[in-house]
């Protein structure tokens, strides 16, 4: 059964990097879109980016200037960083799996990460 | 881009039928996925490519598409399908999700 294991930085000053970390188990690596979503508070689901198993990756048009995701295959893991933070960067943010083919569900989700961005 | 517009709520009586919408240009040529969030939990697929359910997902929860909407119909609701509901296509290479709908149980 995949499992998806996020973590990072909770709390954050405007103008910082938000950095989140997302970790893979029980599964394929290869193969998938490793996917990160974000909620803003009160609000709905914001697709940010994906990156595929040596692929490259592929940015939300609002976010592309400040986003980097990347892959660090020998671990599972993949990862978020996110420059230039403001307060409406805060945010749950979500690591997912998604499909291969582009015509199926995300799935599995990891458990979500608050970050708060306040001065 | 797609757009996907849903109801900001829908209300329905324990036991009751509940359809969610979700409206779009291209709901009608794409696989819409649908999920269910409950309060501080990440979201969990409901159906998937417009009819059918993951396994463990009750029969209650069915999908259809008509047009340029996409129906999710839960039908004997239960308190514990009280959730937040996102539809969601692929309009290329992004993923869109729907404005999402608050389901009441009452």
């Amino acid at each position: 059964q995949v499992q998806l294991q996020q973590w990072g930085a909770g709390l954050l000053k405007p103008s910082e990097t938000l950095s989140l970390t997302c970790a893979v188990s029980g599964g394929a690596f290869s193969g998938y879109y490793w996917t990160w979503v974000r909620q803003t508070p009160g609000k709905g689901l914001e697709w940010i980016g994906e990156i595929k198993y040596s692929g490259r990756p592929n940015y939300s048009p609002s976010l592309k200037s400040r986003l980097t995701i990347s892959l660090d295959t020998p671990n599972n893991q993949f990862s978020l960083k996110l420059i230039s933070v403001t307060a409406a960067d805060t945010a749950v943010y979500y690591c997912a799996r998604g499909p291969p083919d582009k015509a199926s569900a995300l799935g599995p989700w990891g458990q979500g990460t608050l970050v708060t961005i306040s001065s | 881009s797609s757009e996907l517009t849903q109801p900001l709520s829908v209300s329905v009586a324990l036991g009751q039928t509940a359809k969610i919408t979700c409206a779009g240009d291209y709901v009608g040529s794409k696989n819409v996925h649908w999920y269910q969030q409950k309060p501080g939990q990440a979201p969990v697929v409901v159906i998937y490519r417009d009819i059918n359910r993951p396994s463990g997902i009750p029969e209650r929860f069915s999908g259809s598409t008509s047009g340029s909407t996409a129906t999710l119909t839960i039908t004997r609701a239960q308190a514990g399908d009280e959730a937040d509901y996102y539809c969601q296509v692929w309009d290329t290479t992004i993923c869109v999700f729907g404005t999402g709908t608050k389901v009441t149980v009452l």
